[in-house]
């Protein structure tokens, strides 16, 4: 089974700290996701990677940026935390269809 | 503007009957359309998808139609069941298999016993 894990299930920041969401997959997939999770919204795509060292921006890039330094570890930065960056985040890896992680809930106060 | 447009956004129905859940779509160069779930807690799976040269893709009560004149598609749940309630997803992509999805809003599926 793919694994793909988000190293923190909640999480409370205050506004202005620098946020650091971890995900790492165990079945050497190329690509990468993070979308965040709000209700009536659905998921939208914040950054992509389909290589390490590359990144891309998806459709809500603003005030986010990534890091790939090895191909099983996809981080998401948060540069400086706001409250409407309370969300749900959650994490894919990509083959054939996209799996996620159990997600992170980051409320920024 | 949201490419990929979801109804209802809450569906509650009777165990045993049918669950509708409806999504439409604008650009004509999405050629992947997957239906995920999602329990509380978890991260969404996924359920079923159908490719556009098919109009119909079915997967035990699962079933996805597919209206490509219509730019529609959705997913009917056979015989509902109280473990089927869960936050149900479509989205839909450029290229064969799950690149750069783009989601609907999400239905909440209550299955009443």
């Amino acid at each position: 089974d793919v694994k793909v894990t988000q190293s923190s299930r909640y999480l409370v920041k205050r506004t202005g700290e620098k946020v650091f969401l971890e995900c790492v997959q165990d079945m050497d997939h190329e690509n990468m996701f993070w979308y965040r999770q709000d209700p009536g919204l659905g998921l939208r795509l914040i950054y992509f990677s389909y290589d390490v060292k590359m990144k891309e921006k998806g459709d809500i890039p603003e005030g986010y940026s990534v890091s790939r330094e090895k191909k099983e570890r996809f981080s998401l930065i948060l540069e400086s935390a706001s409250t409407n960056q309370t969300s749900m985040y959650l994490c894919a890896t990509v083959d054939t269809e996209a799996f996620f992680g159990q997600g992170t809930r980051l409320t920024v106060v | 503007q949201q490419q990929v447009k979801q109804s209802p956004q809450s569906l509650i129905v009777q165990k045993g009957g049918i669950s509708i859940i409806n999504c439409a779509y604008e650009n004509t160069a999405f050629d992947y359309f997957p239906w995920y779930q999602q329990f509380p807690g978890k991260g969404p799976a996924l359920l079923i998808a159908i490719r556009p040269d098919v109009s119909e893709k079915k997967e035990g009560r699962f079933t996805i139609s597919f209206n490509k004149s219509a730019k529609q598609f959705s997913l009917h749940i056979m015989d509902s069941q109280p473990g089927d309630s869960a936050t149900y997803f479509c989205a839909a992509s450029k290229e064969w298999g799950a690149q750069k999805l783009v989601f609907g809003q999400g239905t909440r599926l209550t299955i009443n016993p």
